[in-house]
């Protein structure tokens, strides 16, 4: 496609589910980055993928985050065991090379209640 | 670790009028980008300009421009003859290729811009 497409736009969901965020990057990026931006705050990176590999997962707060990108081109970021503190915008973006600048899509809003 | 600072968490300018936005940040590395990204109420972040830390010159982007001071590790945005539609929350941003590449961001500064 011609941006970087995230589904849902907004999802809501009980303390303790699990979820699934997706992410559809712009064609032929390699790289892909997923941010988390809590309210009022900037975006924090969570993970970061060459490929279909996870690159640098230094971001992910603890182990019930986990994300994969099977295929080198959609990515599904997990989340086991919501908690009310989860609550956040979930960011994507991909890029061709680390010289260019991203391409942000535009979030997803989860709400942990 | 890098950090990015942006000390003005709201600003509020003058529709027609310059205002510009602060940045500061800290890096031991000598190669690295500096962006300003606008993200408005859809929250879909837009690049607004970059800078190559290597480049002495200041880029230019229309009616956006940055003062980019390295020695002092400052990257500030000014927006010329201010529109409506710049109303939006900005974020300043460093990136280097010997960091993994991810975006640190600052804090963010909300723009307003009034009638």
């Amino acid at each position: 496609g011609a941006g970087v497409s995230q589904t849902p736009s907004n999802k809501v969901t009980e303390k303790g589910k699990y979820v699934e965020l997706r992410c559809d990057p712009i064609s032929g990026h390699t790289a892909l980055y997923w941010y988390r931006q809590s309210l009022g705050q900037g975006p924090e990176f969570l993970i970061y993928f060459q490929g279909t590999g996870a690159a640098d997962d230094s971001g992910l707060p603890n182990d019930r985050f986990f994300a994969v990108r099977p295929e080198g081109s959609v990515s599904t970021l997990k989340i086991q065991r919501t908690e009310r503190g989860d609550s956040a915008v979930y960011l994507c973006a991909s890029s061709l090379t680390y010289r260019d600048g991203y391409t942000f899509g535009s979030g997803t809003r989860l709400t942990v209640v | 670790a890098q950090t990015v600072t942006q000390s003005q968490p709201e600003m509020s300018v003058q529709e027609a009028e310059t205002v510009t936005l602060s940045c500061t940040y800290d890096t031991s590395e000598s190669d690295y980008y500096l962006f300003w990204y606008k993200q408005p109420p859809s929250r879909q972040m837009i690049l607004v300009i970059r800078q190559e830390a290597y480049k002495q010159q200041n880029a230019t982007e229309n009616r956006f421009s940055v003062n980019f001071q390295k020695a002092a590790k400052s990257f500030s945005l000014k927006i010329s003859d201010s529109q409506l539609g710049d109303a939006a929350m900005y974020f300043c941003a460093y990136r280097s290729p010997f960091s993994g590449n991810m975006l640190t961001f600052g804090g963010g500064t909300r723009l307003m811009v009034k009638p």
